[in-house]
């Protein structure tokens, strides 16, 4: 089973860009890489995914290196919002099997 | 449209009971995923429902269960409570098994087990 190593905490201050590292050594090359995040008392929350190339959306950038051992989640900015557990999780190809660690608790500051 | 449903959100049993948990996926979903998330363990994998049939199955005694009926809506069962099968259950849509894009999670179902 695929594995993924993250920070357990973070701290940023509102508005500022927040950059959520996670490491995944033995991702396999049909791994996707994908981030959720979970808001107290709610169900995880889609944030972005991707497999080689960095990706965009509303919410958030995924930069994947080079060799796929590692991504970063990029927050551009911070918002109170934005306090959550981020889990970095690799998805095997035709699997519909998450494996999440143990996340990243990112604390934002006003 | 509207999102994954759970029922119940909140239930308490005891020791030696069993219980029934309901998750309905968005529409046009057919694969519906449970997870199973405690503070000391996190979130983990108890298995995945697709057309009726399961896909996969995570590393759970055979105490925990689940079923997907023709409408794509799946409830999970777990006999024999225990004190440590007290955790937030959730359930996850999704269009397609061996889809690679998002998974739709729903609020959970907290149980307690006393």
């Amino acid at each position: 089973d695929a594995k993924t190593t993250q920070p357990n905490s973070m701290e940023s201050n509102e508005e500022e860009p927040v950059h959520l590292p996670c490491n995944h050594s033995t991702i396999s090359g049909t791994d996707y890489i994908h981030w959720y995040r979970q808001l107290p008392s709610q169900g995880p929350e889609y944030v972005i995914h991707g497999l080689t190339s960095n990706v965009n959306n509303r919410m958030a950038s995924l930069a994947i290196a080079e060799d796929r051992k590692s991504s970063t989640l990029i927050l551009h900015r911070a918002t109170l919002r934005d306090a959550a557990v981020y889990y970095c999780i690799l998805r095997p190809y035709n699997f519909n099997k998450f494996y999440f660690g143990s996340g990243t608790k990112l604390n934002v500051k006003p | 449209k509207a999102g994954v449903t759970q029922t119940p959100r909140y239930l308490i049993k005891t020791r030696g009971q069993q219980v029934t948990l309901s998750c309905s996926p968005i529409s046009g979903h057919r694969s519906v995923s449970w997870y199973q998330q405690t503070p000391g363990q996190g979130l983990q994998f108890l298995f995945e429902y697709f057309s009726e049939t399961q896909r996969n199955k995570g590393n759970f005694p055979g105490r925990f269960s689940g079923r997907q009926f023709s409408n794509s809506r799946s409830e999970m069962n777990v006999s024999t409570l225990e004190l440590g099968d007290s955790a937030l259950y959730l359930c996850a849509s999704s269009p397609r098994t061996g889809d690679t894009g998002e998974l739709f999670f729903g609020e959970g179902s907290r149980l307690t087990v006393l």
